[in-house]
């Protein structure tokens, strides 16, 4: 099975200021063959289900702020919000959809500081 | 819009059966990867099952496997998980999904408990 360790496990950041989520694969979950790394990034707010923010490791979800970021490759990955606002308060979770069993990160939880 | 409504979850006993749907509107079911994912109260996210658009391939999480069976019917828009054998460990709230996680359901509560 594919482990993914997120770190860190919780997070409080100053509104506008940035923040920074770090996502580690136990294996590589790079597609050599489309150079597609199968990696994706979820929001979730308390009592709602998960959102989908970024797929493909960097690619936007469609109407997600710009303020979402998502870089790395391989097995190491990374989420950045630019600016932080109010409304990101949340849990992240990083997910890997490269081979079953799919997998999820263990979250970071964000805060205002 | 696009919506995927979860039902029939609840309490059951251990060893007990629940059948959760997951009706679906507003995207190409059809064509799509579909997922079961679970939640335990204040923890994370734990991957279920999954099936192929067309049904023939389906695949399960070691800790469901021979007891949890995932299937659809396309012409109704629909995804479906049988569970039998539950387990208090089973206890979660359950999402359907769609590929990548794209869209989700607003999550279904199963309990197992005496």
């Amino acid at each position: 099975d594919i482990v993914m360790t997120q770190s860190p496990d919780s997070l409080a950041v100053s509104l506008g200021e940035r923040a920074t989520i770090n996502c580690k694969s136990s294996q590589s979950i790079l597609n050599n063959s489309n150079n597609k790394n199968y990696l994706a990034w979820y929001q979730q707010k308390p009592g709602q289900p998960p959102e989908l923010l970024i797929y493909w490791a960097s690619t936007r979800e469609s109407g997600v702020p710009d303020r979402f970021s998502g870089s790395g490759s391989g097995t190491d990955f990374t989420l950045t919000i630019s600016s932080l606002q109010a409304e990101d308060v949340a849990v992240y979770y990083c997910h890997q959809y490269f081979g079953t069993p799919l997998t999820f990160g263990g979250g970071t939880k964000v805060e205002i500081k | 819009e696009v919506q995927l409504v979860e039902s029939g979850g609840g309490l059951t006993q251990p060893g007990g059966s629940l059948r959760l749907s997951c009706a679906a509107s507003g995207f190409t079911f059809s064509s799509t990867w579909m997922d079961w994912v679970r939640q335990t109260p204040g923890k994370g996210l734990v991957w279920v099952s999954r099936i192929s658009p067309d049904g023939s391939t389906t695949r399960y999480a070691d800790s469901v496997k021979g007891r949890f069976t995932i299937s659809r019917d396309n012409a109704k828009n629909t995804l479906y998980l049988q569970m039998n054998s539950l387990r208090a460990e089973d206890t979660a709230v359950y999402y359907c999904a769609s590929d990548i996680g794209t869209y989700w359901g607003q999550g279904m509560l199963v309990t197992v408990s005496p």
